[in-house]
């Protein structure tokens, strides 16, 4: 069975440009999740999916954050225009629904670097 | 709302030693507890969980935890470290459908 994948694996960009990323979720898995470390911070959650429904998106940081879930399958996280703040590794986590949504599994991440 | 604590930056131990990497939670209800661990350029993984039942869990990779209630702590605990071990580890509290963690903890693991 496939894990949750991510894409791109790193990325750099100039303050001020547009970044989206992708998230494809454990085939089957309604539940979906961002989540950021900023700096060797602590990982903090940005905003969950049951399918193509944002149920949560309390910690998105801003306005200048755009997630979507077409169809309930992948999902975009993009970021215009692009802050140096930004920078961080974007983990995308999905889940089955009932007792086993607390149970996330974690993609490798996105490495964003904003300079 | 839900808060982790990991008091451990960096812990360094010696291939063999044993070792506990500590966690608090604050949470009002039962907690879902998890410990993850991220290997360089590797996602996160998980490595154990607690929902209800016994309070001393066992995981992957020869790693056990025990919930405390009383202390609200889960802390993870392998009695023989391997160099392999070496990573990442953070502390997860599960609710309302996200994941609070707590700052991580970095293992380094000595010859």
């Amino acid at each position: 069975e496939a894990g949750v994948t991510q894409f791109p694996s790193h990325s750099v960009i100039e303050k001020g440009q547009t970044v989206t990323l992708r998230c494809d979720p454990i085939s089957g898995h309604d539940n979906l999740y961002w989540y950021r470390r900023v700096m060797g911070k602590e990982i903090k959650f940005l905003l969950h999916f049951v399918k193509e429904s944002k149920q949560d998106e309390s910690g998105m940081p801003n306005n200048r954050f755009l997630a979507e879930r077409t169809g309930g399958t992948y999902s975009t996280l993009k970021v215009q225009p692009a802050e140096l703040e930004d920078s961080g590794v974007y983990f995308c986590a999905s889940s089955q629904q009932g007792r086993g949504s607390y149970e996330q599994y974690f993609g490798p991440g996105t490495r964003l670097t904003v300079t | 709302a839900q808060s982790v604590t990991q008091p451990d930056i960096h812990i360094t131990v010696s291939e063999g030693a044993s070792l506990e990497l500590r966690c608090n939670y604050s949470y009002g209800a039962t907690p879902y507890l998890f410990w993850y661990v991220q290997s360089p350029g590797q996602g996160l993984q998980l490595l154990l969980k607690y929902f209800s039942g016994d309070t001393l869990v066992q995981g992957i990779k020869g790693f056990e935890a025990e919930f405390k209630r009383s202390q609200s702590s889960f802390n993870l605990r392998k009695p023989s470290v391997h160099w392999s071990d070496a990573a990442e580890y953070f502390c997860a509290v599960g609710a309302s459908g996200k994941s609070t963690f707590g700052d991580g903890t970095t293992l380094t693991v000595k010859p």
